[in-house]
């Protein structure tokens, strides 16, 4: 079935740091790939999302670009702040037509020291 | 345009009881999904409803049940509850198959069973 996988965390790094976390999927046909982000005691916001290989999804200095070829949705940032603390899921669902299922990875907590 | 809201957003319950989860999502759209969310398991699909009808189902018990209203507004329903149903259940809507199927999520229902 299908799955995602992301860097293991918790991943701590100082203020206006280059950030990169990993995420790697398994589906069968062209699945559409997201990342969520979860502020403590918060339900999931979307960060931003690409639903064909090669797009580029980007929105708060946050990019992520996705690779048909090597599966991967890795999200970056080139300067973090102390306020992109928070756990980041990335997640893929099926095309159009398919199950509105989102598919998880388990999640990377990320903590900006000032 | 509103979010997705949930409600109760605190619920503590004991075991053998039962409790019904609110969830309206946003105007105009007619998907609902439904996931529980745990630190051992991460997220887990529930199930997925459109147009009053389940159409996908998650690996959970017939104890977990839900559905969806004329206006979009779904619930969901535990009965005989278990201390492992202690979680945060997350809604979240879209605008349905064959159309945008990104998922925007409400802030979350946190269940305790005592």
């Amino acid at each position: 079935g299908d799955s995602v996988t992301q860097m293991e965390g918790p991943v701590t790094l100082s203020e206006e740091a280059f950030l990169t976390i990993n995420c790697t999927y398994t589906a069968t046909g062209y699945p559409s790939l997201f990342w969520y982000v979860q502020y403590p005691g918060e339900g999931l916001q979307l960060l931003l999302k690409a639903t064909k290989a090669d797009d580029k999804g980007s929105n708060k200095g946050f990019e992520a670009t996705y690779r048909k070829e090597t599966t991967s949705f890795h999200l970056e940032k080139g300067s973090v702040q102390v306020s992109d603390s928070a756990v980041y899921f990335c997640a893929l669902t099926r095309g159009y037509q398919g199950a509105q299922k989102l598919v998880f990875g388990q999640g990377t907590r990320l903590t900006i020291n000032p | 345009k509103a979010g997705v809201t949930q409600t109760p957003r605190y619920l503590i319950k004991t075991r053998g009881q039962q409790v019904t989860l609110s969830c309206s999502p946003i105007s105009g759209h007619r998907s609902v999904s439904w996931y529980q969310q745990t630190p051992g398991q991460g997220l887990q699909f529930l199930f997925e409803y459109f147009s009053e009808t389940q159409r996908n189902k998650g690996n959970f018990p017939g104890r977990f049940s839900g559905r969806q209203f004329s206006n979009s507004r779904s619930e969901m329903n535990v009965s005989t509850l278990e201390l492992g149903d202690s979680a945060l259940y997350l809604c979240a809507s879209s605008l349905g198959p064959g159309l945008e199927e990104t998922q925007y999520f409400g802030p979350g229902t946190r269940l305790l069973v005592l």
